[in-house]
């Protein structure tokens, strides 16, 4: 099993431009969780899913983020539009019913300019 | 509110000395507590989660209901050893993992 696979590894983009970020959890796995990474923060929970169905959304920061799960092998985190303050690393982790370890992606390092 | 304490950002050791990552938590039930690691350029992966009670790569963690706390230790560090470690606490069967802030660990020579 490759893991947990997250695209783009990296993504630079301009100020106002929209940016998805995709995630494929393991197969089996029913949680999915997007986290996102800074020196000034740490890793904060954004948003997590259980069999598809977004379950608290309350640390998405804005309404610019906006996050998908269409199917059990995919998931989108969409910010639209992009702000420099959103430059981070995000990371997807997925987790196999509820006594289990997450998972994490790579990571996508994203780049605001 | 659930909340993870890590109050070291940068922890610096020699090799062969002993290390203490600190970690507190805030939660009034029955908490899990994890520690994930992070190495350059890889992705974060579970060290040691405090109902196996093992050690792992030496490394060991205590969980202290009494002082909520939950530090990793390792009584002799090894240059692989600098990576990112993370302290993680879950409240619930069906919750995600809260996450500290995370401390740098760097091992020299």
């Amino acid at each position: 099993d490759a893991g947990v696979i997250q695209s783009p590894r990296h993504e630079v983009t301009e100020m106002g431009q929209e940016v998805t970020l995709r995630c494929k959890p393991i197969s089996g796995h029913d949680y999915l969780f997007w986290y996102r990474q800074t020196m000034m923060r740490g890793l904060e929970l954004l948003i997590y899913f259980n069999n598809n169905v977004p379950i608290d959304d309350s640390g998405m920061p804005e309404d610019r983020f906006s996050a998908k799960m269409p199917n059990a092998s995919f998931s989108t985190l969409k910010i639209q539009p992009s702000e420099p303050r959103d430059s981070a690393v995000y990371f997807c982790a997925s987790r196999q019913g509820t006594i289990y370890e997450q998972y994490f992606g790579p990571g996508t390092r994203l780049t605001v300019t | 509110a659930q909340r993870v304490t890590q109050p070291e950002k940068l922890l610096s050791v020699f090799k062969g000395a002993p290390v203490e990552l600190k970690c507190n938590y805030s939660y009034s039930g029955s908490p899990e507590l994890f520690w994930y690691v992070q190495y350059s350029r890889q992705r974060l992966q579970l060290l040691l989660r405090h109902i196996s009670r093992e050690s792992i790569k030496g490394f060991t963690a205590d969980l202290n209901k009494g002082e909520t706390s939950f530090h990793l230790k390792k009584p002799f560090a090894q240059e692989e050893d600098s990576a990112m470690y993370y302290c993680a606490l879950k409240t619930g069967g069906n919750t995600p993992l809260v996450f500290g802030k995370g401390t740098r660990l760097s091992v020299i020579a």
